[in-house]
């Protein structure tokens, strides 16, 4: 059984960057789309960039200036990093494996609250 | 990239089937085959109930299920029951990222 747990601060402050990292238990990186998705309080989710097995990656366009996701499959993990951020990118932030088609996301993290305040 | 647009509510009494439309582009929903729905209940995580338009992951009711028209998709939920109100989020890939629709909140009268 598939399980994600995404770790990292939950507050962060304006400018500074949001590091989060998602831990894999009962299955392999591999031929699968290792994504995160984000959803600010009380309003839709958002897609924000996926990781591949292999370390290519690809990333909403309204963050990728501001993005990184990378990976490590020997500590099974993966992770995000998002410089400079604001009060608009406090969120949930969400860990999950995508299927072939990168919208068939089918295993989910709980999410982790990320609040950027000072 | 834009969001494919959804309703903000849909409602219908119990027994009743309801469908909740997904509008995109010739870019994203009209394009490809790759559409997903998610259930998500206050609180909790998303739940993938249909993927590839009409697919239904191992343990999702086949009183939900999913078709395309052109740019728009759309998630039938038939013999409504208290249990699916919640918020409906559909999905599509588009042009190597994925756009979220901006989620309908289904009620059950």
């Amino acid at each position: 059984q598939v399980q994600l747990q995404e770790s990292g601060p939950r507050l962060v402050k304006p400018s500074e960057t949001l590091s989060l990292t998602c831990t894999l238990s009962g299955a392999s990186f591999s031929t699968h789309y290792w994504s995160w998705i984000r959803q600010p309080p009380g309003k839709g989710l958002e897609w924000i960039g996926y990781v591949y097995y292999t370390g290519k990656t690809k990333y909403n366009p309204s963050l990728q200036s501001r993005l990184s996701i990378s990976i490590d499959t020997s500590k099974n993990q993966f992770s995000l990093n998002l410089r400079s951020v604001t009060a608009a990118d406090t969120a949930v932030y969400y860990c999950a494996r995508a299927g072939s088609g990168l919208s068939d996301i089918g295993d989910w993290g709980q999410g982790t609250l990320v609040t950027v305040s000072s | 990239q834009s969001a494919p647009t959804q309703p903000a509510s849909v409602s219908g009494s119990p027994g009743q089937s309801i469908t909740i439309s997904c509008t995109g582009t010739s870019s994203d929903v009209g394009r490809y085959n790759l559409v997903s729905w998610f259930q998500q209940d206050p609180g909790k995580v998303p739940k993938l109930l249909i993927y590839e338009v009409y697919k239904r992951p191992s343990g999702i009711s086949n009183r939900f299920s999913g078709s395309k028209s052109g740019n728009t998709a759309s998630l039938t939920i038939s013999g409504l029951q208290a249990e699916d109100e919640a918020d409906y989020y559909c999905s599509s890939y588009a042009d190597t990222t994925v756009v979220f629709g901006g989620g309908t909140k289904v009620t059950v009268l």
